[in-house]
């Protein structure tokens, strides 16, 4: 069963870090390519950045809105993704879903994780 | 970057009655494969998105046939045949075609 586990969420000011993890098993994690999708507290739904896999040079993309501020890594040896945040804006404010694609799910999020909340607030 | 409209439901739908769910793209989405990158996804109360329908018209693994998708390179439309309780929820379009991959505003469903 694939699982997705996203923690590192909560309260934080602008300007300030945070870094989000995505825990993940149950799939072949190395050669997937490893999305983060935010949703605003209006519920609208942003994809924000992918890695892909290391046959493809972990090579990286990111929405306009957070590129120079956000970062995606991934761990191979830990079926891990993150998401480093810096400088963070109260637009910024969402809750944060990890999500993959596969060669068997090649061009849709077949699997989400439950989310962790980011406020950034002062 | 590709912009997806969503229209809305005259809310609340009847039990058992259907409902259709329009999208459109800012710009086809049929890819050179013949396959046309449109997605559905469902958000119930208090879930994570599941997915409903991928290139356009294909059902995911264990979505109910009451779900069937439609459209064209630029028109889509989800139909829900004979609407349930599980149905409720927020209904998203989302294009697969180019990045960064968009997603419609959201279509409200709700049960009268």
């Amino acid at each position: 069963e694939v699982q997705l586990v996203e923690t590192g969420g909560g309260l934080v000011q602008p300007g300030k870090s945070l870094k989000l993890t995505c825990a993940t098993s149950g799939f072949t994690f190395s050669t997937a390519w490893m999305h983060w999708v935010r949703q605003s507290p209006e519920k609208r739904l942003e994809w924000i950045a992918r890695i892909k896999d290391k046959s493809n040079n972990y090579a990286t993309d990111y929405v306009e809105s957070v590129k120079g501020r956000f970062t995606i890594s991934r761990d191979d040896s830990k079926s891990s993704v993150y998401l480093q945040m810096n400088s963070l804006k109260e637009e910024d404010t969402a809750t944060y879903y990890c999500t993959l694609t596969t060669r068997v799910y090649p061009n849709w999020f077949a699997y989400w994780g439950q989310g962790t909340l980011v406020t950034v607030s002062s | 970057d590709i912009v997806m409209t969503q229209g809305a439901l005259p809310n609340p739908v009847p039990s058992g009655e259907s409902a259709s769910i329009t999208c459109q793209s800012s710009k086809s989405l049929l890819h050179s494969n013949g396959k046309t990158y449109l997605n559905w996804y469902l958000q119930r109360p208090g879930q994570s998105p599941q997915l409903l329908i991928y290139w356009m018209s294909t059902r995911a693994s264990g979505v109910s046939d009451r779900f069937s998708g439609s459209g064209s390179g630029t028109d889509f439309t989800l139909k829900i045949s004979s609407v349930e309780a599980e149905d409720v929820g927020v209904y998203y379009c989302q294009q697969f075609l180019e990045y960064p991959r968009t997603f419609g505003g959201g279509t409200k469903l709700e049960l009268k």
